[in-house]
């Protein structure tokens, strides 16, 4: 069976500084991963995608299949990226969730 | 509206109630699926709708729990003889056809349920 894990329940960070965000998942089948993130008092919206291979305000997220991880990363983080994160698989038509990583970013 | 509505937004009930939350997704959006997230579980994926029929349901933690959907649009998620551990933000999401290729879900702003 299909499952995503997100070891990190709270990560913090002074401005500035580089976030990594863990992801590993277990799929025995061709993984498509995603970010979502959840700001203060706004909806769960789509991050990224691996597949669009994009950087996304500034984050990026490589999939390695050797290591079955897709974290996230960005080098400079900034206030406005504290929020809580969710690494997605998606198996045909449903999307399996991690845990989620809540970030704070500090001044 | 242009996204995905719920309600209630908050519903407090005593432990042995019924409640129903109400999820009406983005104009024609065929996909609709139900999560609940809460402390610690993270989202926990419940039922998935394609128009009106329900294939896959295997996220339903008991048989208090039920959800249908009319007419293609409107879901509603029932929870019957509500329990303490029932509390939870409930998520619906619309997609416009099941995830295809984008893996992109449009969430509402969910049903927070507190039973107490």
């Amino acid at each position: 069976a299909q499952r995503v894990t997100q070891p990190e329940k709270l990560l913090s960070v002074f401005k500035g500084a580089p976030v990594e965000l863990k992801c590993n998942y277990s799929y025995s089948g061709s993984p498509e991963l995603f970010w979502y993130v959840q700001y203060s008092r706004q909806r769960l919206q789509l991050l990224l995608r691996h597949i669009s291979r994009e950087s996304i305000k500034g984050f990026t997220a490589d999939l390695n299949k050797g290591e079955t991880s897709f974290h996230l990363k960005k080098p400079f983080a900034q206030e406005e990226d504290s929020a809580m994160y969710y690494c997605a698989l998606r198996v045909d038509y449903k999307l399996s969730f991690g845990a989620g990583t809540t970030v704070t970013v500090r001044a | 509206g242009a996204g995905v509505s719920q309600s209630p937004s908050n519903k407090v009930t005593e432990k042995g109630k019924d409640v129903e939350l109400r999820c009406d997704p983005i104009s024609g959006h065929t996909a609709l699926y139900w999560y609940r997230q809460s402390l610690g579980q993270g989202l926990e994926f419940l039922i998935y709708f394609q128009g009106n029929s329900a294939p896959d349901k295997s996220g339903l933690p008991s048989d208090r729990f039920s959800a249908e959907r009319t007419g293609g649009s409107v879901s509603t998620l029932t929870i019957q003889r509500t329990q303490q551990e029932d509390s939870a933000v409930y998520l619906c999401a619309s997609s416009l056809r099941p995830l295809l290729n984008t893996g992109e879900l449009f969430f509402g702003e969910g049903s927070r349920l507190t039973v107490l």
